[in-house]
Protein backbone atom coordinates (compact mmCIF):
# COMPACT_ATOMS: atom_id res chain seq x y z
CA UNK A 1 0.00 0.00 0.00
CA UNK A 2 1.11 3.47 -0.57
CA UNK A 3 2.54 5.53 2.07
CA UNK A 4 1.42 9.11 0.80
CA UNK A 5 -1.52 9.39 -1.81
CA UNK A 6 -1.88 12.77 -4.22
CA UNK A 7 -4.56 11.80 -5.71
CA UNK A 8 -4.33 15.08 -8.23
CA UNK A 9 -1.69 14.93 -10.70
CA UNK A 10 -2.14 18.33 -12.09
CA UNK A 11 -4.29 21.33 -10.62
CA UNK A 12 -4.98 24.69 -12.41
CA UNK A 13 -5.80 27.90 -10.28
CA UNK A 14 -6.11 31.53 -11.20
CA UNK A 15 -3.63 34.15 -9.84
CA UNK A 16 -4.48 35.46 -6.27
CA UNK A 17 -6.81 32.39 -5.91
CA UNK A 18 -6.59 29.90 -3.37
CA UNK A 19 -5.89 26.28 -4.45
CA UNK A 20 -5.56 23.13 -1.72
CA UNK A 21 -3.59 20.30 -2.73
CA UNK A 22 -4.61 17.04 -1.19
CA UNK A 23 -2.28 14.22 0.37
CA UNK A 24 -3.42 11.24 2.45
CA UNK A 25 -1.04 9.08 4.38
CA UNK A 26 -0.62 5.63 5.70
CA UNK A 27 0.81 4.49 9.14
CA UNK A 28 0.48 2.76 11.78
CA UNK A 29 2.54 4.74 14.20
CA UNK A 30 1.52 7.57 16.60
CA UNK A 31 4.46 10.02 16.15
CA UNK A 32 5.50 10.61 12.66
CA UNK A 33 5.91 14.12 10.88
CA UNK A 34 4.21 15.13 7.44
CA UNK A 35 6.41 17.88 5.15
CA UNK A 36 5.81 19.27 2.11
CA UNK A 37 8.33 20.34 -0.80
CA UNK A 38 7.90 22.43 -3.63
CA UNK A 39 10.06 21.37 -7.10
CA UNK A 40 10.35 23.68 -9.92
CA UNK A 41 11.52 22.70 -13.24
CA UNK A 42 15.35 23.21 -12.23
CA UNK A 43 14.87 19.77 -9.89
CA UNK A 44 15.61 21.25 -6.45
CA UNK A 45 13.27 20.45 -3.68
CA UNK A 46 12.05 23.14 -1.27
CA UNK A 47 10.73 22.79 2.13
CA UNK A 48 7.58 24.25 2.63
CA UNK A 49 5.89 23.31 5.81
CA UNK A 50 5.92 20.89 8.52
CA UNK A 51 3.38 19.16 11.09
CA UNK A 52 3.97 16.88 13.85
CA UNK A 53 1.37 13.68 14.92
CA UNK A 54 0.49 15.72 18.30
CA UNK A 55 0.65 18.97 17.00
CA UNK A 56 -3.12 20.81 18.02
CA UNK A 57 -2.63 23.45 15.14
CA UNK A 58 -2.55 23.42 11.92
CA UNK A 59 1.05 24.85 10.55
CA UNK A 60 1.24 27.56 8.86
CA UNK A 61 4.49 29.75 7.05
CA UNK A 62 3.25 32.88 5.20
CA UNK A 63 0.72 31.75 2.24
CA UNK A 64 1.26 28.09 3.36
CA UNK A 65 -0.99 26.45 5.69
CA UNK A 66 -1.77 22.72 6.52
CA UNK A 67 -5.24 21.18 7.38
CA UNK A 68 -3.97 18.60 9.37
CA UNK A 69 -6.69 15.77 9.54
CA UNK A 70 -5.60 13.34 11.90
CA UNK A 71 -8.59 10.93 12.36
CA UNK A 72 -8.61 10.90 8.22
CA UNK A 73 -5.00 10.92 7.86
CA UNK A 74 -5.20 13.66 5.57
CA UNK A 75 -2.62 16.55 5.32
CA UNK A 76 -3.71 18.99 2.44
CA UNK A 77 -1.47 21.94 1.81
CA UNK A 78 -3.41 25.10 1.07
CA UNK A 79 -1.77 28.19 -0.60
CA UNK A 80 -2.89 31.26 -0.86
CA UNK A 81 -3.75 34.05 -2.84
CA UNK A 82 -1.39 31.84 -5.57
CA UNK A 83 1.72 33.87 -7.66
CA UNK A 84 2.89 32.64 -11.02
CA UNK A 85 6.22 31.94 -9.38
CA UNK A 86 4.02 29.13 -7.29
CA UNK A 87 3.87 27.08 -10.52
CA UNK A 88 5.74 23.65 -10.18
CA UNK A 89 5.37 20.16 -8.07
CA UNK A 90 4.95 19.71 -4.81
CA UNK A 91 5.06 16.53 -2.88
CA UNK A 92 3.75 15.55 0.21
CA UNK A 93 6.03 13.50 2.68
CA UNK A 94 6.44 11.49 5.73
CA UNK A 95 8.25 10.95 8.46
CA UNK A 96 7.64 8.02 10.92
CA UNK A 97 9.14 5.68 13.51
CA UNK A 98 9.31 2.61 11.50
CA UNK A 99 11.95 4.70 8.93
CA UNK A 100 13.69 4.98 12.20
CA UNK A 101 12.98 8.77 12.65
CA UNK A 102 15.00 9.68 9.83
CA UNK A 103 14.32 9.03 6.31
CA UNK A 104 11.18 10.69 4.08
CA UNK A 105 8.80 8.81 2.21
CA UNK A 106 7.42 10.79 -0.80
CA UNK A 107 4.29 10.86 -2.66
CA UNK A 108 4.20 10.96 -6.34
CA UNK A 109 3.34 14.71 -6.29
CA UNK A 110 0.71 17.17 -7.80
CA UNK A 111 1.44 19.36 -10.91
CA UNK A 112 0.09 22.69 -10.00
CA UNK A 113 0.22 25.67 -12.63
CA UNK A 114 -1.07 29.49 -11.76
CA UNK A 115 -2.24 31.46 -14.51
CA UNK A 116 -2.66 34.53 -14.88
CA UNK B 1 25.32 30.76 -1.17
CA UNK B 2 25.42 28.69 1.55
CA UNK B 3 22.86 25.77 0.61
CA UNK B 4 23.43 22.15 -0.62
CA UNK B 5 25.53 22.05 -4.12
CA UNK B 6 25.64 19.16 -6.16
CA UNK B 7 28.41 18.42 -8.71
CA UNK B 8 27.86 17.69 -11.60
CA UNK B 9 24.56 19.25 -12.60
CA UNK B 10 24.18 16.64 -15.44
CA UNK B 11 25.95 13.89 -16.53
CA UNK B 12 25.82 11.65 -20.13
CA UNK B 13 26.92 8.58 -20.06
CA UNK B 14 27.27 5.12 -22.11
CA UNK B 15 25.94 1.47 -20.37
CA UNK B 16 28.44 0.19 -18.96
CA UNK B 17 30.76 3.11 -17.68
CA UNK B 18 31.15 4.37 -13.64
CA UNK B 19 30.17 7.68 -12.75
CA UNK B 20 30.61 9.60 -9.60
CA UNK B 21 28.52 12.31 -7.86
CA UNK B 22 29.33 14.97 -5.51
CA UNK B 23 27.45 16.32 -2.74
CA UNK B 24 28.19 19.44 -0.43
CA UNK B 25 25.56 19.98 2.66
CA UNK B 26 25.09 23.02 4.55
CA UNK B 27 28.43 23.86 6.68
CA UNK B 28 26.67 22.33 10.20
CA UNK B 29 24.51 19.79 9.20
CA UNK B 30 26.09 16.70 10.70
CA UNK B 31 23.12 14.34 8.15
CA UNK B 32 23.40 13.93 4.46
CA UNK B 33 20.71 11.94 2.31
CA UNK B 34 21.28 10.47 -1.18
CA UNK B 35 17.65 10.06 -2.84
CA UNK B 36 16.88 8.73 -6.56
CA UNK B 37 14.04 10.12 -8.57
CA UNK B 38 12.65 9.13 -11.85
CA UNK B 39 10.27 10.43 -13.81
CA UNK B 40 6.45 11.30 -12.47
CA UNK B 41 7.48 9.92 -9.18
CA UNK B 42 8.54 11.21 -6.16
CA UNK B 43 12.04 10.75 -4.50
CA UNK B 44 12.79 7.26 -3.26
CA UNK B 45 15.73 7.29 -0.36
CA UNK B 46 18.83 5.34 -1.08
CA UNK B 47 20.99 5.75 2.10
CA UNK B 48 22.33 8.23 4.81
CA UNK B 49 25.14 9.06 6.78
CA UNK B 50 25.65 10.61 10.35
CA UNK B 51 28.41 11.93 10.38
CA UNK B 52 31.02 9.59 8.43
CA UNK B 53 28.93 7.09 9.42
CA UNK B 54 26.77 5.00 6.77
CA UNK B 55 23.63 4.22 8.89
CA UNK B 56 20.89 2.86 6.15
CA UNK B 57 20.79 1.87 3.06
CA UNK B 58 17.69 1.09 1.08
CA UNK B 59 17.10 -2.31 -0.57
CA UNK B 60 17.23 0.01 -3.80
CA UNK B 61 20.99 0.92 -3.48
CA UNK B 62 22.71 -2.32 -5.59
CA UNK B 63 25.98 -3.27 -4.95
CA UNK B 64 26.76 -1.02 -8.35
CA UNK B 65 25.84 1.34 -5.99
CA UNK B 66 28.50 3.34 -3.09
CA UNK B 67 28.67 6.14 -1.30
CA UNK B 68 31.22 7.66 0.96
CA UNK B 69 31.57 10.91 3.16
CA UNK B 70 35.00 10.48 4.44
CA UNK B 71 35.56 13.45 6.81
CA UNK B 72 31.90 14.29 8.01
CA UNK B 73 31.60 16.65 5.33
CA UNK B 74 30.85 16.06 1.50
CA UNK B 75 29.68 12.57 0.49
CA UNK B 76 30.06 11.06 -3.31
CA UNK B 77 27.69 8.96 -4.65
CA UNK B 78 29.06 6.06 -7.42
CA UNK B 79 27.39 3.93 -9.52
CA UNK B 80 29.33 1.07 -11.40
CA UNK B 81 28.55 -0.27 -14.62
CA UNK B 82 25.39 1.40 -15.25
CA UNK B 83 22.52 0.68 -16.61
CA UNK B 84 20.21 2.71 -18.65
CA UNK B 85 17.78 2.08 -15.68
CA UNK B 86 20.09 4.08 -13.15
CA UNK B 87 18.64 7.15 -15.63
CA UNK B 88 17.31 9.38 -12.86
CA UNK B 89 18.08 12.78 -10.56
CA UNK B 90 20.09 11.86 -7.76
CA UNK B 91 19.23 13.99 -4.72
CA UNK B 92 21.33 15.02 -1.55
CA UNK B 93 19.61 16.35 1.14
CA UNK B 94 21.43 17.31 4.69
CA UNK B 95 20.21 18.09 7.94
CA UNK B 96 20.54 19.08 11.38
CA UNK B 97 19.20 15.76 14.29
CA UNK B 98 16.91 17.92 16.08
CA UNK B 99 14.03 15.09 16.63
CA UNK B 100 10.68 15.39 15.14
CA UNK B 101 10.82 18.77 12.95
CA UNK B 102 14.03 17.89 11.60
CA UNK B 103 14.32 19.44 8.27
CA UNK B 104 15.80 18.03 4.74
CA UNK B 105 17.14 20.68 2.97
CA UNK B 106 17.96 19.47 -0.77
CA UNK B 107 20.14 20.42 -3.70
CA UNK B 108 19.60 20.97 -7.11
CA UNK B 109 20.15 17.19 -8.56
CA UNK B 110 22.23 15.59 -10.75
CA UNK B 111 20.42 14.33 -13.50
CA UNK B 112 22.48 11.32 -14.91
CA UNK B 113 21.19 9.77 -18.27
CA UNK B 114 22.41 6.51 -19.62
CA UNK B 115 22.43 5.99 -23.44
Amino acid sequence: AQKITQTQPGMFVQEKEAVTLDCTYDTSDQSYGLFWYKQPSSGEMIFLIYQGSYDEQNATEGRYSLNFQKARKSANLVISASQLGDSAMYFCAMREALSGYSTLTFGKGTMLLVSP
Amino acid sequence: DTGVSQNPRHKITKRGQNVTFRCDPISEHNRLYWYRQTLGQGPEFLTYFQNEAQLEKSRLLSDRFSAERPKGSFSTLEIQRTEQGDSAMYLCASSQRQGWQETQYFGPGTRLLVL
